[in-house]
């Protein structure tokens, strides 16, 4: 099976634009996360979607929202991006809902704001 | 702090020796997972603990679980330049789909 896709890989936008990315999970995998990594704050969750609803959601401003596709397929949209929001931005997919079961892991968008 | 603490933070081996890192966490937890991340990249699943099983086997690695201390370890034997990585543990958050991730022990084995 193909791994988790993330696009674009690199990304370079200005203070106060918006971006979308896009996540295609693994082939049959229903949930999709989404991480922020960033070398001060390390990996923190963003939010987490199984069948197109928003199961659970990370500590971050309304700025940041997601959405996920019948096919599973997830975007996330940063709004008025700050220069704190420069950051590797990761998808993960897993099998099932909850917490029993590995996550399988893009390799990440790189979004820099300047 | 966070959920899941690594310890060390850092760790420089040479290549055949052995590298034990710890993590650390604070809730009541069904299951622990460890990754690898290679230099700013997607991490990579390496085991999946469940609270009932105390220890684990994966090829050159063996982890295992403590809850009564609310720990975990990770042992990489024999280790090679390529598993120089950061290595992460997760946990997930107690009635939640939201996993929680350690701070990282950065791994480096020289050759």
């Amino acid at each position: 099976k193909a791994g988790v896709t993330q696009t674009p890989r690199y990304l370079i936008k200005t203070r106060g634009q918006q971006v979308t990315l896009s996540c295609s999970p693994i082939s049959g995998h229903r949930s999709v996360s989404w991480y922020q990594q960033t070398p001060g704050q390390g990996l923190q969750f963003l939010f987490e979607y199984f069948s197109e609803t928003q199961r659970n959601k990370g500590n971050f401003p309304g700025r940041f929202s997601g959405r996920q596709f019948s096919n599973s397929r997830s975007e996330m949209n940063v709004s008025t991006l700050e220069l704190g929001d420069s950051a590797l931005y990761l998808c993960a997919s897993s099998p099932g809902q909850g917490a029993s079961y590995e996550q399988y892991f893009g390799p990440g968008t790189r979004l820099t704001v300047t | 702090s966070q959920q899941g603490e690594e310890d060390p933070q850092a760790l420089s081996i040479q290549e055949g020796e052995n590298a034990t890192m710890n993590c650390s966490y604070k809730t009541s937890i069904n299951n622990l997972q460890w990754y690898r991340q290679n230099s700013g990249r997607g991490l990579v699943h390496l085991i999946l603990i469940r609270s009932n099983e105390r220890e684990k086997h994966s090829g050159r690695l063996r982890v295992t679980l403590d809850t009564s201390k609310k720990s975990s370890s990770l042992l990489i034997t024999a280790s090679r330049a390529a598993d120089t990585a950061s290595y992460f543990c997760a946990t997930p958050t107690s009635g939640t789909y939201k996993y929680i991730f350690g701070t990282g022990t950065r791994l480096k084995v020289l050759a």
